[in-house]
């Protein structure tokens, strides 16, 4: 079973970039059955997904996120990371790492971080 | 407004069936694309509940499965127990905005 822990600052600036990282743990993040996922959730609401990335590189981004954010992987860490460049208010929200199990069209996320709080303020 | 559309609540006895619905379009449910649900208890992480329509991990029980009618899928939990009241969130794959996107989540209440 893989584990994953985000990491990062808890409070950012309006304006600035927020970046967060997930380590792997239990598995390798080599493994050509997977993505690994970046979701989040504003205080009180639903699920986002933001974006996905391949070990090889291939990036994947939600269309409404896509021109602010930046997904990329360090094998050699076994680790993915995830910028959010210009925040507001509204990026505030528990963002949440996770491993997306994918076969042929199917992708789903299978194990979660335990997710991180991420406040937006001066 | 979610791709995915899901009642915001839904309540049940226990002991007795409830349904959740996940409704969507051509282009996610109605294309083929596989249909996820995920549990979120209070103050944790979202758990894979079922997985390709029908499927259930290691570990989830048999009182808990899905199911597709054309560009709709449904999580139908049976037996109902007080455990079970949480957040649902169904999730596709949308060929129009080529990613991966959620339904807007379901609270389920354990009267």
């Amino acid at each position: 079973q893989l584990q994953l822990q985000e990491s990062g600052p808890g409070l950012v600036k309006p304006s600035e970039t927020l970046s967060l990282t997930c380590t792997v743990s239990g598995g390798s993040i080599s493994n050509s059955s997977y993505y690994w996922g970046w979701i989040r959730q504003p205080p009180g609401k639903g699920l986002e997904w933001i974006g996905s990335i391949y070990y090889t590189g291939p990036t994947y981004y939600s269309p409404s996120l896509k021109s602010r954010v930046t997904i990329s992987v360090d094998t050699s860490k076994n680790q993915f990371s995830l910028n959010l460049n210009s925040v507001t208010a509204a990026d505030t929200a528990v963002y949440y790492c996770a491993s997306q199990y994918y076969h042929d069209t199917s992708a789903f996320f299978d194990s979660w971080g335990q997710g991180t709080l991420v406040t937006v303020s001066s | 407004q979610s791709v995915l559309t899901q009642p915001p609540s839904v309540s049940g006895a226990p002991g007795q069936r409830v349904t959740i619905s996940c409704t969507g379009s051509s282009s996610n449910i109605g294309a083929g694309y596989d249909v996820h649900w995920y549990q979120q208890l209070p103050g944790t992480a979202p758990k894979l509940l079922i997985y390709a329509h029908n499927n259930r991990p290691s570990g989830v029980p048999d009182r808990i499965s899905g199911s597709k009618s054309g560009t709709s899928d449904s999580l139908a939990i049976t037996g109902l127990q007080a455990e079970d009241e949480a957040d649902y969130y169904c999730q596709s794959y949308d060929s129009s905005l080529s990613g991966w996107v959620f339904g807007g989540g379901t609270k389920l209440t354990v009267l």
